[in-house]
C-alpha cells in the first residue's frame, strides 16, 4: 500500500464548476502537507502550504486537512482554463532535516471553455 | 523561481551507457533533490544533497549515484542505463523559512 493515495483521474469539469481533489495518507507522522501544480511538460510549483489540521485560503483555492481521517483536499472555486494541469499533493513528516517529501500520483484535471 | 536549470532537457541513450544528468542552481540553496516521476507513481527520491560532498539515499537510488563538488552543482548519473530508467527527472531545491521544495524544468530520459 502506498504511503499516499491519490485518484489519477482524469477529471474533466466545465469552466466556473468548483473542483475537489483528495488524498488519504497512512502515516500518521505527516505534519506539513502541500499541493504542487504541474503543467504539462513542466517541473511542479507550489499552489499551496499547510501544517497541521485545518483550512487555508488563497484566492480561489482552498487547502483543508483532516488530520484524524488522514485525509487532505484541494479546492479549485470558480475553475478556469488555466487550471488545466496535474495537481500532486505532498506530505512531510518533519520541518527539520532532509525533509524528504512523499507525493501522491497526481490527479489531471481538464476545464472546459 | 529557484534559478534551477537542468541539463540535457531532452537524451536519448541505449542499454548499457553511462548517462548523467545535471543540476545547476544559482540561490546558493544548501539542500539539492533529484526525482524521478513516473506515470502511477508521481514523483520517487532518488538521492538528495545537505552540503557539498554530503549526500544520502532516496526511496529508489538502486541504479543511481550522485555527486556534488560545488553548492551549484548536483550531477545524477545512471551508471549503466537500463529500459527502466526511462522517466523525467525533476531537481529541486529548497529555500525559506517554510523549507519549500522548488522544481527545475525537468530532463526527459529515453533508454533504448
Amino acid at each position: 500500500q502506498k504511503e499516499v493515495e491519490q485518484d489519477p483521474g482524469p477529471l474533466s469539469v466545465p469552466e466556473g464548476a468548483i473542483v475537489s481533489l483528495n488524498c488519504t495518507y497512512s502515516n500518521s507522522a505527516f505534519q506539513y502537507f502541500m499541493w504542487y501544480r504541474q503543467y504539462s511538460r513542466k517541473g511542479p510549483e507550489l499552489l499551496m502550504y499547510t501544517y497541521s489540521s485545518g483550512n487555508k485560503e488563497d484566492g480561489r483555492f482552498t487547502a483543508q486537512v483532516d488530520k484524524s481521517s488522514k485525509y487532505i483536499s484541494l479546492f479549485i472555486r470558480d475553475s478556469q482554463p488555466s487550471d488545466s494541469a496535474t495537481y500532486l499533493c505532498a506530505m512531510k513528516e518533519s520541518s527539520q532535516g532532509a525533509q524528504k517529501l512523499v507525493f501522491g500520483q497526481g490527479t489531471r484535471l481538464t476545464i472546459n471553455p | 523561481d529557484a534559478g534551477i536549470t537542468q541539463s540535457p532537457r531532452h537524451k536519448v541513450t541505449e542499454t548499457g551507457t553511462p548517462v548523467t544528468l545535471r543540476c545547476h542552481q544559482t540561490e546558493n540553496h544548501r539542500y539539492m533533490y533529484w526525482y524521478r516521476q513516473d506515470p502511477g507513481h508521481g514523483l520517487r527520491l532518488i538521492h538528495y544533497s545537505y552540503g557539498v560532498k554530503d549526500t544520502d539515499k532516496g526511496e529508489v537510488s538502486d541504479g543511481y549515484s550522485v555527486s556534488r563538488s560545488k553548492t551549484e552543482d548536483f550531477l545524477l548519473t545512471l551508471e549503466s542505463a537500463t529500459s527502466s530508467q526511462t522517466s523525467v527527472y525533476f531537481c529541486a531545491t529548497r529555500a525559506g523559512a517554510e523549507n519549500i521544495q522548488y522544481f527545475g524544468a525537468g530532463t526527459r530520459l529515453s533508454v533504448l
